[in-house]
């Protein structure tokens, strides 16, 4: 049973160019939340998302970044003329039940890097 | 409201001993509260998860232990290993929202 994937695994943009993350979520789940992690700092929510809803984005920046996860395929976090204070691990969980009702499980992560 | 704080932020135990990492919170509405472990360069696994309706919850080596007057609770690693050594996360989430609010984080280094 395959865990909560995503790709790639790291991902080196030059600024201003664009950056795409993607989230496969466990099968049979249908909630996707994205964090992000700073170096050395905790993880912050940014996004809450259902097949082809946003639930939350209360914690995404209001400009550049933009996510969806669409009936079919992958959750895509889409972050547009990156900056360098855009580096940082992005993280994506997955539940089951949603709404705090199920447990979330993380993903490896992608490791970003703007020159 | 939204905080949840999480002390030491790092943490050195001989093997054996008890390793334990506290957490408070504000938001009463929080209602899931989990403990996660990050070893460097991998996501975070979720290890044990509390609601407020116990008082303690044990699960082999780790046990949470939850003061909801307080608005706190707390982690104890027993009987360390090296291997436990990594950075734990402590979250709440509310039910209204899904989102869970993490800890600083505390890095932990059992010695051998």
């Amino acid at each position: 049973n395959a865990g909560v994937m995503q790709n790639p695994r790291h991902l080196v943009r030059r600024r201003g160019q664009e950056a795409r993350l993607r989230c496969s979520p466990m099968k049979g789940h249908s909630h996707v939340y994205w964090y992000r992690q700073l170096p050395e700092e905790g993880l912050k929510f940014m996004v809450y998302l259902q097949k082809e809803n946003i639930i939350d984005e209360s914690g995404m920046p209001k400009e550049r970044f933009s996510a969806e996860f669409p009936k079919e395929g992958p959750s895509i976090l889409r972050i547009q003329q990156v900056v360098r204070g855009d580096s940082a691990a992005y993280f994506c969980a997955s539940s089951k039940l949603g709404q705090g009702e199920g447990e979330q499980f993380f993903g490896p992560g992608t490791r970003l890097t703007v020159l | 409201q939204q905080q949840v704080k999480q002390s030491p932020q790092s943490l050195i135990v001989q093997k054996g001993g008890i390793s334990i990492i506290n957490c408070a919170y504000e938001n009463t509405a929080f209602d899931y509260f989990p403990w996660y472990q990050q070893f460097p360069g991998k996501g975070p696994a979720l290890l044990i998860a509390i609601r407020p309706d116990v008082s303690e919850k044990k699960e082999g080596r780790f046990t949470i232990s939850f003061n909801k007057s307080a608005k706190q609770f707390s982690l104890h690693i027993m009987d360390s290993q090296p291997g436990d050594s990594a950075t734990y996360f402590c979250a709440a989430v509310s039910s209204n929202t899904g989102k869970l609010i993490f800890g600083q984080g505390t890095t932990l280094q059992v010695k051998p």
